[in-house]
This record gives structure tokens, sequence and C-alpha cells, in this order.
């Protein structure tokens, strides 16, 4: 069965740091990859998408990620984080239409 | 853009209580997904539906069911509530394509069981 690891739990970066957040999964075929964020008290937000193609890809508020298949990672990264990037951030593998894993979620704490 | 609404934002319950939680979503989405959040667990799927009156179980559907009688609305429910039940509950929507799509979320149930 397909499984999703985030391995940090929280993160703590200042104000303008870069940031990685890692996620990693274990999967047969070639997966669906996704970035969810979720700000406090709300529901989950698409930040970006892989499907196929480009293994860099690029979604909103100036994040991208990076596919790479040999280390079974979809790492999501940012050059420099606002304090308003703080939030839960899921990563999500899936198959089918009905067969979405999630990660356990990493926690951004951003300092001033 | 798509909009997928909850219910309730809170809820409190008292144990052995029926609880409704509603979700409504306008896109048109064939499929429709109940889960539950809990701090360390991340999301876990509950029920999920991919057409009228169509159901499957997901991971954790034991204590609850679920209706769809139409197609944007997807009802969970908790047919006698417990306290270990005390948890966020999201629901999402999707396109019934090929492979995963995105999903849409609403923004959580956060139910309270006494």
């Amino acid at each position: 069965a397909q499984s999703v690891t985030q391995p940090d739990i929280h993160i703590t970066v200042s104000e303008g740091a870069s940031l990685e957040l890692r996620c990693n999964y274990s999967y047969g075929a070639t997966p669906y990859l996704f970035w969810y964020v979720q700000s406090p008290g709300q529901g989950l937000q698409l930040l970006l998408k892989y499907f196929s193609g480009d293994t860099l890809v690029q979604g909103i508020k100036g994040f991208e990620a990076e596919f790479k298949r040999s280390q079974s990672s979809f790492n999501l990264r940012k050059p420099s984080v606002h304090w308003s990037d703080a939030a839960e951030y899921f990563c999500a593998v899936g198959e089918g239409n009905n067969d979405m894993r999630f990660g356990a979620g990493t926690r951004l704490t951003v300092k001033p | 853009d798509v909009k997928v609404t909850q219910s309730s934002r809170y809820l409190v319950k008292r144990t052995g209580e029926k609880v409704f939680l509603e979700c409504v979503q306008d896109m048109d989405h064939e499929n429709m997904f109940w889960y539950r959040q809990d701090p360390g667990l991340g999301l876990r799927l509950i029920y999920f539906s991919y057409d009228v009156k169509m159901k499957e179980k997901g991971d954790i559907p034991e204590g609850y069911s679920v209706s769809r009688e139409k197609k944007e609305r997807f009802s969970l429910i908790l047919e006698s509530a417990s306290t270990n039940q005390t948890s966020m509950y999201l629901c999402a929507s999707s396109r019934r394509t090929g492979g995963a799509d995105t999903q849409y979320f609403g923004p959580g149930t956060r139910l309270t069981v006494l």
C-alpha cells in the first residue's frame, strides 16, 4: 500500500530565509503528487501538483517542488519565507480517483 | 472558483447523539470525500462517493455512515457519537478523471463530543 512520510513535524525558520519541506512516498506506480497548505482554522488549499513532465513544478505563493523518482521524494521549497507562510503543509500522493494518501503534516513557524 | 461549504464550523454534541455533518460543492464534481484530521495523523479517509447514491468505505469507516442523494451534497452521519470521534472533519470534492485529481476542501467542522 502506498504511504507518505513527512519527516519533520515542526520547522521554524526566520522570515526571509529559505525553506525546504521534505516528503517521501512509497508507491508502486508513477504517482500523482500534491502539496497542500492549511492555515489555522481553514481547510486545505492546493499549492502545486505533479502529474508528469518537467520534474520541477511551480505553484502559488512562490512555492516550487521537485519530483525525484530515484529518491521517491517530492520536496517543497521557497527561496524566501514570509510571515504569512506560517501554516501546516501536507504532502499527498494519489493514483486513482479515490486513492489519495496524505502525510501527517509539517507545521511551519516563521520567526520575525 | 470551486467552493465547498460545510454546515458548521464548530459543533458540540453529547455521547450517544446522532450527528449530521453536511457538505455542499458548487462545481458539479462527481467525487466527494469525508476525512478526519487528527494531530500527528494527517488526514484519514472515512468515506467517499463517486456518484449519486454511490459510496465506498475509506480507511476508518467504523462508527460513520454517509448519504449522497444529490450530486452537490454529501452528508456524514455519526449514528451514536462517542468521545473518540472528537476531531476535525474535512469534506472535499474532485472531478472524476483517469487518475488522481486535485481535491478541493471545505473549511472543516470541529466536532467535540462530550
